[in-house]
């Protein structure tokens, strides 16, 4: 079955500093990729996703890039703010096997 | 909407004894699952369904039986707990696969 490796599992970052965070994947025929922040105590929530057939996809401060090649996406979290602190899980999917596969989390800490 | 419901909240059960985590969703959606959170483990997927009359293990199936009767509700039974079951135990639900899944807020779950 699919394996999703994520790393690191812990990043701490100035406010204002950029936060990257990475994952491989194992099955080549994955082709949807979401991340999840999940903040203490709370559930996880969708945060963005990008599928197969593009190679970034960007909504305000955070952006997804995807390496089909490499079989790696990486999460890109600029201009960082204490809000952003939290737990984020990246995922992997493929069309026709109805679940996802979580890599096991990284836990961000930004400063003030 | 109500989203996905979870209950109960909390709970404490000894040794051997059973009982059912309750799920509903009110959006309409096929796609259901339960995952269990354990620290530096990530979300792992325990059983599933695609619709109602259709369910699937997961990665983390044994001990925990599931019944899709209806669109909304799918509920979790523990057959005979064991403190390896301690846990935190999620739901969700998705309209389809490979789309956003939605998270009810968790069960957190003590077997002494």
């Amino acid at each position: 079955g699919e394996n999703v490796e994520q790393h690191p599992s812990t990043l701490s970052v100035q406010e204002g500093d950029s936060a990257v965070i990475k994952c491989t994947y194992s099955d080549s025929a994955s082709n949807y990729f979401p991340w999840y922040k999940q903040e203490l105590g709370k559930r996880p929530q969708l945060i963005i996703d990008i599928r197969s057939n593009v190679g970034e996809k960007k909504d305000q401060r955070i952006a997804v890039t995807l390496n089909k090649t490499a079989k790696h996406f990486s999460l890109h979290i600029t201009e960082t703010q204490p809000e952003d602190s939290a737990v984020y899980f990246c995922a992997a999917s493929i069309t026709g096997y109805s679940t996802l596969t979580f890599g096991k989390g990284t836990m961000l800490l930004v400063s003030p | 909407n109500a989203g996905v419901t979870q209950t109960p909240k909390f709970q404490v059960l000894k040794t051997g004894q059973s009982m059912t985590l309750q799920c509903a969703q009110d959006m309409n959606h096929e796609y259901m699952s339960w995952y269990r959170q354990d620290p530096g483990m990530g979300l792992r997927l325990i059983h599933y369904s695609v619709g109602a009359g259709i369910t699937d293990q997961g990665e983390v199936p044994n001990g925990y039986n599931v019944s899709r009767s209806t669109t909304e509700d799918f509920p979790l039974r523990l057959l005979s707990a064991a403190p390896s079951q301690t846990s935190v135990y999620f739901c969700a639900s998705s309209h389809e696969e490979n789309t956003e899944a939605f998270f009810g807020q968790g069960t957190r779950l003590t077997v002494v």
